[in-house]
């Protein structure tokens, strides 16, 4: 069975801070991918990134940096010089590369960035 | 070009009842997957559809039904509802329902209340 696990379920930090979300997987699967979804209040989920289990590359986007590491299984998302507009719920998910193709999403952590 | 959009936004029902939510997936995409959301069990999958074709189902009941149009419209439809189905419910389109290649967009959800 597939599983995500996000173990801060809330994190509340000052703006300007760089803040962490951890996120760790278990699957069988030797292949898969790996996502980060961001929630705003507004309720719709918003695609940030997808990692392929094959590429442990971290990758950068602006203010945004994703840690792949397969050895522990975790895909860690680093928010450098937080904005309040950060302040959401983040949701790491997995699916499979074969058979079903769904997401498993881990419970959340709702980031505050406060002024 | 226009996102995902639910109606309706809001519902309110009694236990017993039956209810059906709709989703107009981004023009093009032609496979629309179901999410339900509550603070218990967090972001589950429900089913995807793709060519008015069911191709996945998570574990939900055959209380939860679905069905998708030829215009790739879909609509859910939860009957004799039960407290615990209160939640959000997501829908997310794509365009082939390839999770590595394709991008999931989801819409703002209903919000079912149950009472």
């Amino acid at each position: 069975a597939q599983k995500v696990t996000q173990a801060q379920t809330e994190i509340s930090v000052v703006e300007k801070e760089d803040v962490t979300l951890d996120c760790v997987y278990e699957t069988r699967d030797t292949t898969y991918y790996l996502f980060w979804y961001k929630q705003p209040p507004s309720g719709e989920l918003v695609f940030l990134i997808r990692r392929n289990s094959f590429d442990e590359q971290n990758e950068i986007s602006g203010r945004y940096s994703w840690n792949f590491q397969k050895s522990t299984s975790s895909f860690n998302f680093t928010i450098t010089a937080s904005q309040v507009v950060d302040s959401a719920v983040y949701f790491c998910a997995l699916s499979p590369i074969q058979g079903a193709q769904k997401l498993v999403f881990g419970q959340g952590t709702r980031l505050t960035i406060n002024p | 070009k226009a996102g995902v959009t639910q109606t309706p936004r809001y519902l309110i029902k009694t236990r017993g009842q039956q209810v059906t939510l709709s989703c107009s997936p981004i023009s093009g995409h032609r496979s629309v997957s179901w999410y339900q959301q509550t603070p218990g069990q967090g972001l589950q999958f429900l089913f995807e559809y793709f060519s008015e074709t069911q191709r996945n189902k998570g574990n939900f009941p055959g209380r939860f039904s679905g069905r998708q149009f030829s215009n790739s419209r879909s609509e859910m439809n939860v009957s004799t509802l039960e407290l615990g189905d209160s939640a959000l419910y997501l829908c997310a389109s794509s365009l082939s329902g390839t999770i590595g290649t394709d991008t999931q967009y989801f819409g703002p959800g209903t919000r079912l209340t149950v009472l």
